[in-house]
């Protein structure tokens, strides 16, 4: 099971955090994707982190702006993105891997939805 | 990056048919390609990954194959359930991309 956090409404320049819990399976043994949904739009893939070691790999399109952490003693992943635009508005999804294999999106959290607005 | 292009965009049939939706890859991805199928309002569900294996529980008239560059998501005899918007997704390099999507709509 992966459940996010609730929705949120945030400020152009400002950050949101989002997190995502995962239980029913060993937390360090799969890895994290998060994928963002602007409004009726596509699947857009941000980054992905191992639950094992905190390694990541970001889409170039948000380096710089962009963390994702791991707290195994709570099992929750985080992604936080900074200097947020209008553009940002959309549903964030963490979405842990199906398999050891990296890659295959197996179990996704319900999305949370970010809004920027002045 | 590896872009992904899905055809066609939308398609309009009537349950009972036979769809096969298809994807091309700008370069090989090595049979590390999934479909996710995503209804309004819902995250996305993991049908197919690795080209042609089911995922936990997706019923028997889904099925994919493909290798190389070019993918397909076959749905046979197809239910009222089924109408929704369908990706595809590799995993062969970094970055993963999706494809646009096609939609799957009642004629």
């Amino acid at each position: 099971q992966v459940v996010q956090s609730g929705a949120e409404v945030k400020k152009p320049g400002a950050s949101v955090k989002v997190s995502c819990k995962t239980s029913g399976d060993i937390f360090t043994k799969f890895g994290i994707s998060w994928v963002r949904q602007a409004p009726g739009q596509g699947l857009e893939w941000m980054g992905w982190i191992s639950t094992y070691n905190g390694d990541t790999n970001y889409a170039q399109s948000f380096q710089g702006r962009v963390s994702m952490t791991i707290d195994a003693s709570t099992e929750t992943a985080y992604m936080e993105l900074t200097s947020l635009t209008s553009d940002d508005t959309a549903f964030y999804y963490c979405a842990r891997d199906y398999t050891i294999i990296r890659g295959i999106l197996g179990y996704w959290g319900q999305g949370t939805l970010v809004t920027v607005s002045s | 990056e590896i872009v992904l292009t899905q055809s066609p965009d939308t398609l309009s049939l009537s349950p009972g048919e036979r769809v096969t939706l298809s994807c091309r890859a700008s370069q090989s991805v090595f049979g590390y390609l999934a479909w996710y199928q995503q209804k309004p309002g819902q995250a996305p569900r993991l049908l197919i990954y690795d080209a042609s294996n089911r995922a936990t529980g997706i019923p028997a008239r889904f099925s994919g194959r493909g290798s190389g560059t070019e993918y397909t998501l076959t749905i046979s005899n197809l239910e009222p359930e089924d109408f929704a918007v369908y990706f595809c997704q590799h995993r062969s390099s970094w970055p993963i991309t999706f494809g646009q999507g096609t939609r799957l709509e009642i004629k």
